[in-house]
């Protein structure tokens, strides 16, 4: 089992352009999270799937950020129109239904 | 909204010392997790909803669900220990709330 998979680990983007972030959770997992991670904010949850179905997505920012989980293999997180701002690590993880849930080792994004 | 307090902020010690880090919630808890996590590195569960006492080799964990509180112990600490070790609880099926975390820096 390779665990949570998030591609590509680095991405820089120039201001103003778009960012595609991809994870790939473990086989049978039915949850997958998205968290952002940044030094002054800390790790901050973005939105979260079960099932495929969008449960809940309070913490994604209400302009330019998107997820999306068209199957079970893999999730993706789109910003529009980056900005320095953005910059930050990307976490994936996935869980069983009440289990733990087990992190990727995240995509690192930096905006110029 | 929720909180996660975690003391100290960073914590240096002499190897072989041990390392006492503290969690406090701002609500009451159904369940919450320690996670360790090198610079650079990924997120590593260490205790899972660790309610009471539970020890896995050097680390021990103490969480008292009623008065929101969590702790974490490591004992005869080694350098390899060092990194930065983060408190979350459980909130609403899964979405986790973070600590800031604690920078534990262990020194030869």
């Amino acid at each position: 089992n390779a665990g949570v998979i998030q591609t590509p680990r680095h991405k820089v983007t120039g201001k103003g352009q778009e960012a595609t972030l991809w994870c790939e959770p473990i086989s049978g997992h039915s949850a997958v999270f998205w968290y952002r991670q940044t030094i002054v904010q800390g790790l901050e949850f973005l939105t979260y799937f079960r099932n495929q179905a969008p449960i809940d997505d309070s913490g994604m920012p209400k302009e330019r950020f998107s997820a999306q989980m068209p199957n079970q293999s893999h999730s993706t997180l789109k910003i529009q129109s980056t900005q320095p701002q953005d910059s930050a690590v990307y976490l994936c993880a996935s869980s069983l239904a009440d289990q733990a849930p087990l992190f990727g080792e995240g995509t690192r994004l930096s905006v110029l | 909204g929720q909180q996660v307090q975690q003391s100290p902020t960073s914590l240096v010690l002499q190897e072989g010392e041990n390392a006492e880090l503290q969690c406090n919630f701002s609500t009451s808890l159904n369940s919450m997790q320690w996670f360790y996590q090198r610079p650079g590195g990924s997120l590593i569960s260490v205790f899972y909803n660790p309610s009471g006492t539970k020890q896995s080799g050097r680390l021990t964990s103490t969480t008292v669900i009623k008065e929101r509180r969590s702790s974490l112990h490591i004992s005869s600490s080694q350098i390899t220990d060092s990194g930065t070790y983060l408190c979350a609880m459980n909130y609403n099926q899964g979405k986790l709330i973070f600590g800031q975390g604690t920078k534990l820096s262990i020194k030869p």
